[in-house]
């Protein structure tokens, strides 16, 4: 089954900047299928912080920005805070023998 | 604006069916996809199936021989029936709408233990 690959884990300082990637292949981000990115803070459901690529959803903070290049795309976090800790999540659309929705293996951000 | 309740029993004995619905208020379920992503503990998200509003469904190819997703007449709640579960299948369940590819809307989630 295909699947987007992420790291574990990323973690910086209040302040910093830190970005989570998540790399796919030919048959889902490389065949032109747009990313979305959702955070999930401890005990609760995942929230859409980015869509389509890039595009951020009303409220959410211009400290998420995401892009996608070939098979690969990255979430930044710029001016860490406390309450961006939690769960990352990637997900994108695979073309292979049965299409279906994709998701990042996840990746949690621990602020220092 | 529209809101996501999932509802169901939360423990399923083994060789048993999972039934969950969801419930869609503040809300049209017109014309979106709507689909069921489970998490198991301490693991990632897996999208098990979508409907959209005229009954199509696609579902995960790794469940799709024991998986139904189903919508109610009232066109107000949509259903997920998973068969011959097993402890694997210990999760929490949610429901989400889709607008596009992205899943812009989720219900809070219920946790279904199978045990006997």
């Amino acid at each position: 089954q295909s699947v987007l690959t992420q790291p574990p884990s990323v973690s910086g300082a209040p302040g910093q900047r830190v970005t989570i990637s998540c790399t796919g292949s030919s048959s889902n981000m490389g065949a032109g299928y747009v990313v979305h990115w959702y955070q999930q803070l401890p005990g609760t459901a995942p929230k859409l912080l980015i869509s389509d690529n890039s595009n951020r959803p009303s409220g959410v903070p211009d400290r998420f920005s995401g892009s996608k290049s070939g098979t690969s795309a990255s979430l930044a976090i710029t001016g860490l805070q406390a309450e961006d800790e939690a769960d990352y999540y990637c997900q994108s659309y695979d073309k292979g023998p049965s299409a279906f929705y994709i998701f990042g293996t996840g990746t949690k951000v621990t602020v220092l | 604006q529209v809101q996501l309740q999932e509802s169901g029993p939360g423990l399923v004995k083994p060789s048993e069916t999972l039934s969950l619905s969801c419930t869609v208020s503040g809300g049209s379920i017109s014309p979106y996809y709507w689909s069921w992503i489970r998490q198991p503990p301490g693991k990632g998200l897996e999208w098990i199936g979508y409907i959209y509003y005229t009954g199509k469904t696609a579902y995960n190819p790794s469940l799709k021989s024991r998986v139904t997703i189903s919508e109610d007449t009232s066109k107000t709640q949509f259903s997920l029936q998973l068969t011959s579960v097993t402890a694997a299948d210990t999760a929490v369940y949610y429901c989400a709408r889709q607008a596009g590819f992205a899943m812009d809307v989720w219900g809070q989630g219920i946790t279904v233990t199978v045990s006997s």
